[in-house]
């Protein structure tokens, strides 16, 4: 079956724009979650969706950073007003159940901002 | 100082070596430990799973946790040059306010050369 898939792959803007993106995790996945990965840095936690509950938004570094979750399937980050530091690749993740380690992720969208 | 610590390598080995990666970690309430490898330009794609101490086989793969030191380790048999990637260690809590809240090592690279 179809994997978790992310878009756009890739994403340039300029400082100081809003960028969306988009994560479609494998059907039936209640649980979402998003990371980012910076050059030389390990996964850094920002957020996780399960099924209808408030989202775990401790990982997010600024109120530049939000995301939602429609309908329990399609998610999207968004960032405003981008910074530099910002750049860094996107990943998603998704997992079949509340807490499971066994997340599946996504290609990732790598973001630069000029 | 990070809550997970991983060399960068890059690690270089000769087809058929054993290749030998570790972790440490600060936090002693991890209680899940997996090894994650990921090719260049896409996911990691999780490759072991362990939960608490002890060692888990899967054909040439070998997980080890020694909770007592906090150190986690890796061992790819039989090396072959599709093994050449970053491999990524990860770990989590238990408990609801962890849940798949992963800590991420760096990932160290490995290159398996003909």
């Amino acid at each position: 079956g179809a994997g978790v898939s992310q878009s756009p792959s890739n994403k340039v803007t300029e400082k100081g724009k809003d960028v969306e993106l988009r994560c479609d995790p494998i059907s039936g996945h209640t649980a979402l979650y998003w990371y980012r990965q910076s050059l030389g840095q390990g996964l850094e936690f920002l957020i996780y969706f399960q099924g209808n509950s408030a989202p775990d938004k401790s990982g997010l570094p600024s109120d530049r950073f939000s995301a939602e979750r429609t309908g329990g399937s399609v998610s999207t980050l968004t960032i405003q007003r981008t910074q530099q530091e910002d750049s860094a690749v996107y990943l998603c993740a998704s997992s079949d159940r509340q807490g499971s380690e066994t997340q599946y992720f996504g290609p990732g969208t790598r973001l630069l901002v000029l | 100082q990070k809550e997970v610590e991983q060399d960068p390598g890059p690690l270089s080995v000769p087809e058929g070596a054993i290749v030998s990666l570790n972790c440490t970690y600060s936090n002693s309430a991890f209680q899940y430990f997996m090894w994650y490898r990921q090719y260049s330009r896409k996911g990691p794609e999780l490759l072991m799973y362990t939960y608490s101490s002890g060692n888990k086989e899967d054909g040439r793969f070998t997980a080890q946790v020694d909770k007592s030191s906090k150190y986690i380790s890796l061992f790819i048999r039989d090396s072959q040059p599709s093994d050449s990637a970053t491999y990524l260690c990860a770990m989590s809590a238990d408990g609801p306010d962890s849940w798949g809240k992963l800590q991420f090592g760096a990932g160290t690279q490995v290159v398996v050369t003909p």
